[in-house]
């Protein structure tokens, strides 16, 4: 039971490249969120999935796109980055669709540097 | 909306010693609380969290916090603290009716032999 996987584990980009954060969890949790850390602001939520075929934005969606694949798989879009979105980005997943109670389950995070 | 304040952004003590560390929350609804913990290197992972009726509740490690709905706070406590409790912790708030989980900006402690 592996729990939320995050691939990769670090990315160097230039100013205007792209790429896809993947992020896949195994304990069939419908909740899924991608967040973004930065130094003294904590963690920020940029999209959530509550549940399959469903995608909402959260506190700092801007340059970013997701996909809710399916159940398991949840992956965040950087289309054109840049410098502003180097950070250490986490994927978490929770239980129930609509369960502020829940638990959320992180994965060990992606270290992103766009120079 | 709701907010999350964490009083303290690092916190030194040492080992054996007792801490507490201080998180405020802002909200015009009812709210449940959390303390997560982030070793180095490593994702968050829950220490405790209060939903309902005791207004302290126990976690892992030995650690407790006690919900204080006059003073909005949600203070995290270890009576004896060790070296492998240096990390950093983050108090977070969801709202009863949302799916959605403010994080505080986060306290590093750090525990010194």
């Amino acid at each position: 039971n592996a729990g939320v996987t995050q691939t990769p584990k670090f990315q160097v980009l230039k100013t205007g490249q792209s790429m896809t954060l993947q992020c896949a969890q195994d304990m069939n949790h419908n909740s899924m969120y991608w967040y973004r850390q930065d130094p003294g602001m904590g963690l920020r939520l940029i999209y959530y999935s509550a549940s399959e075929g469903t995608t909402d934005k959260g506190e700092v969606p801007n340059g970013y796109n997701v996909s809710r694949l399916n159940k398991r798989e949840f992956s965040l879009r950087l289309e054109s980055a840049a410098p502003s979105q180097t950070s250490v980005y986490f994927c978490a997943s929770s239980e129930a669709r609509q369960g502020a109670w829940e638990t959320q389950y992180f994965g060990p995070g992606t270290r992103l540097l766009v120079l | 909306a709701q907010s999350v304040t964490q009083l303290d952004s690092q916190v030194p003590v040492f080992e054996e010693a007792p801490v507490e560390l201080r998180c405020n929350y802002s909200s015009s609804v009812s709210v449940y609380l959390f303390w997560y913990v982030q070793y180095p290197n490593q994702g968050l992972q829950l220490l405790l969290k209060y939903l309902s009726g005791s207004t302290l509740v126990k976690g892992i490690n030995g650690f407790e916090a006690e919900f204080n709905k006059s003073q909005t706070s949600f203070h995290l406590r270890k009576p004896s603290v060790h070296i492998s409790d240096t990390a950093e912790y983050f108090c977070a708030v969801s709202v009863r009716l949302g799916v959605k989980t403010i994080f505080g900006a986060g306290t590093r402690l750090f525990v010194k032999a």
